[in-house]
């Protein structure tokens, strides 16, 4: 089936370090997404790519780092640099906007805590 | 800086229908309206989305005002599968021509046998 995947489904970070997330599609989507979601928030845009080699900053980028060296994958690092990175991590896919109007799909996420 | 207003809980019987408001009256004519729900520690499930015109798919019904002011998710059916927080969200389109979902906080329907 197609989907996406995120890994680890729980991790733990001791303070200070770096942490990488995993994101996989095999959707076939040019575009992908990553969120954070804090308890009994909404979601919000961390960084956006539409392309291989090409991201963007969303709302809340700082302290986070990205790459898109193939178009299935776009991990997520978070950095020491990020105060507060205990959240609950989501990221999706899409279809560009000009091959229509498609949804982005989700991955079931990845819940980050510091020890 | 959410464009949409939901009402934070709704409760529905098991078996009637569940008609979820949204609000986004400051929604640009380009701007689509799509629904999300999430169950607690998954990632968000696409329901519907549309722009100006009424939508129905295999889960749902979208209705739209006129003015475009307002939208209401029916849930023909309620089961208890369908509890979950859901989302009405408006799809933005940025400078770059990239698309961005902007999330509120969401409305907890909780669906009682």
């Amino acid at each position: 089936d197609g989907g996406i995947t995120q890994s680890p489904k729980y991790l733990f970070r001791k303070e200070g370090q770096n942490v990488t997330l995993s994101c996989e599609q095999n959707l076939n989507h040019d575009a992908m997404y990553w969120y954070r979601q804090d308890p009994g928030q909404g979601l919000r845009l961390i960084y956006y790519s539409q392309i291989v080699n090409d991201f963007q900053k969303g709302d809340i980028a700082e302290g986070y780092s990205v790459s898109r060296e193939k178009k299935e994958s776009f991990p997520l690092t978070v950095t020491s640099a990020q105060k507060n990175p205990t959240a609950f991590y989501l990221c999706a896919s899409s279809l560009p906007i000009h091959r229509g109007n498609q949804p982005q799909h989700f991955g079931d996420g990845t819940r980050l805590s510091i020890l | 800086d959410a464009k949409t207003t939901q009402p934070p809980s709704m409760d529905c019987a098991e078996g009637r229908a569940a008609n979820l408001p949204c609000n986004h009256s400051t929604i640009s004519g380009n701007e689509y309206v799509y629904w999300y729900r999430q169950i607690h520690s998954q990632g968000p499930q696409y329901i519907i989305h549309g722009l100006k015109n009424n939508e129905t798919n295999e889960m749902a019904s979208l209705i739209i005002t006129e003015d475009r002011k307002s939208s209401t998710l029916i849930l023909p059916h309620a089961t208890l599968r369908d509890t979950a927080v859901y989302y009405c969200i408006v799809r933005v389109i940025t400078q770059g021509g990239s698309e961005k979902l902007v999330f509120g906080k969401g409305m907890k329907l909780t669906v009682n046998p």
